[in-house]
């Protein structure tokens, strides 16, 4: 069945990159996300990628896909404080397939 | 920004009661979803509904749940018999166009559901 895998922590000290890594089952699916949750409250579409592309950029946030691989992942230029959440990759066929959520911790 | 609303943002029930969990969509929204998020585990598909019916259901989705807008405006989700393991964080979604294209699902902000 279909399945999204990724890590459960990363911690970063503020100004560094945030690399999150992520590996998909569904090779059918036609976008992919990251969702971010901050602490109470919900899930914000934070960025996508169309299964036919291999990069997007979006200001700090840079998304990678090898869909040979089938790996995703999501590049935090200068982390900030306020980047610190839980960050969730997901699929989408029809219904959304999400991952457990990596908690980004940053570090002064 | 419009947003997904739900209530209450905590419940606590006994296990064998009834629970309602109540979700205000957007307005002009017309596909709603639930999902789930037991603690530490992944956010899971619960069902989708569309023109008063489900459009589609999980395997967790059996008989103990429904779901229904009543009233054109409240989406709720209701557990007729809690068990412990329903304890979890239930998610409602709202898109406005039909899933497989780019329509960003509108996620609210959960209720923690804590069944004794």
């Amino acid at each position: 069945g279909e399945d999204v895998e990724q890590s459960l922590f990363l911690s970063v000290r503020e100004g560094d990159s945030s690399v999150i890594n992520c590996t998909y089952t569904d090779s059918s699916s036609t976008y992919l996300y990251w969702y971010k949750q901050e602490p109470g409250a919900g899930l914000q579409l934070l960025t996508y990628i169309f299964s036919n592309m291999d990069m997007k950029q979006d200001q700090r946030l840079t998304v990678l896909l090898n869909k040979k691989d089938k790996h995703l992942s999501l590049r935090i230029a200068d982390t900030q404080t306020g980047d610190s959440a839980i960050y969730f990759c997901a699929e989408r066929d029809d219904k959304i397939i999400f991952g457990k959520g990596t908690r980004l911790h940053i570090l002064p | 920004e419009p947003e997904v609303t739900q209530t209450p943002s905590h419940q606590v029930t006994q296990m064998g009661q009834e629970v309602i969990l109540r979700c205000v969509p957007i307005s002009n929204h017309l596909y709603f979803y639930w999902y789930r998020q037991i603690l530490g585990q992944k956010v899971e598909f619960l069902v989708s509904f569309y023109n008063n019916e489900i459009s589609e259901k999980s395997e967790i989705f059996d008989d103990q749940f429904s779901v229904e807008r009543p009233d054109g405006s409240n989406f709720t989700l209701k557990i007729r018999s809690t068990k412990l393991e329903d304890s979890a964080m239930y998610f409602c979604a709202a898109e406005d166009v039909p899933a497989g294209g780019l329509n960003e699902q509108f996620f609210g902000p959960g209720t923690r559901l804590t069944v004794l």
